[in-house]
């Protein structure tokens, strides 16, 4: 399996919005609602921000959302804070009971 | 609140067989899936593999031939076993409990394994 492609850095101004895009096939992304998104701060473990392409787990902020489009999802960040500065990845359930994540991205905060 | 805790050698030589044991507190291990993901030093994630509480697992095509994953619920415990490990298998590995089988929602803090002599 090949992992999904995600850019490898963002950036924007606090109280922009940014998008992140996450690009896999009909086998993954494309074929399930099942994309998750993880955000990850230096020497801690990644957390969860969205599951099954739109829902926030409990206590995850508003501004954060997702959404898909044929093979390709997407994790938009509004009102972008300082906090938010990270790396982002995202996941895919598969057709053959496997995960596959992206590649990660680095989100800038000028 | 759920909260995983890995443990095992921070150190194993190329060749041999790396062991992992993922503790689970504050839940019960019954009705979830729970995976293994590693990390290797400033790259992304990657999917190991995962377990279903009863014993039924699914392991990456790319590591299956050398991964084998169990569970022991009356210990609330899972474990990692990944054989002839080389330097490429030098990462952080972490533990997680599966939402739905699809999103690890709850991780373990992860532990740093180096393969060297």
């Amino acid at each position: 399996q090949s992992a999904l492609t995600q850019p490898a850095s963002v950036s924007g101004s606090p109280g922009q919005s940014i998008t992140i895009s996450c690009t896999g096939t009909s086998s993954d992304v494309g074929g399930y609602d099942y994309v998750s998104w993880y955000q990850q701060h230096p020497g801690k473990a990644p957390k969860l921000m969205i599951y099954d392409v739109t829902n926030r787990p409990s206590g995850v902020s508003h501004r954060f959302s997702g959404s898909k489009s044929g093979n390709t999802a997407s994790l938009t960040i509004s009102g972008l804070q300082a906090e938010d500065e990270a790396d982002y990845y995202c996941s895919s359930y598969t057709g053959t009971s496997t995960l596959v994540f992206g590649g990660g991205t680095k989100l800038t905060v000028l | 609140q759920v909260q995983l805790q890995e443990s095992g050698p921070g150190l194993v030589k190329p060749s041999e067989t790396l062991s992992l044991t993922c503790t689970v507190s504050g839940g019960s291990m019954s009705s979830y899936y729970w995976s293994w993901i590693r990390q290797p030093p400033g790259k992304g994630l990657e999917w190991i593999g995962d377990i279903y509480y009863s014993g039924s697992t699914d392991y990456n095509p790319s590591l299956k031939s050398r991964v084998t994953i169990s569970v022991d619920t009356s210990k609330n415990q899972f474990s990692l076993k990944l054989s002839s490990v080389t330097a490429a298998d030098t990462a952080v590995y972490y533990c997680a409990r599966m939402l739905y089988r699809t999103s690890p929602d709850y991780w373990g803090q992860g532990t740093l394994v180096t393969v060297s002599s």
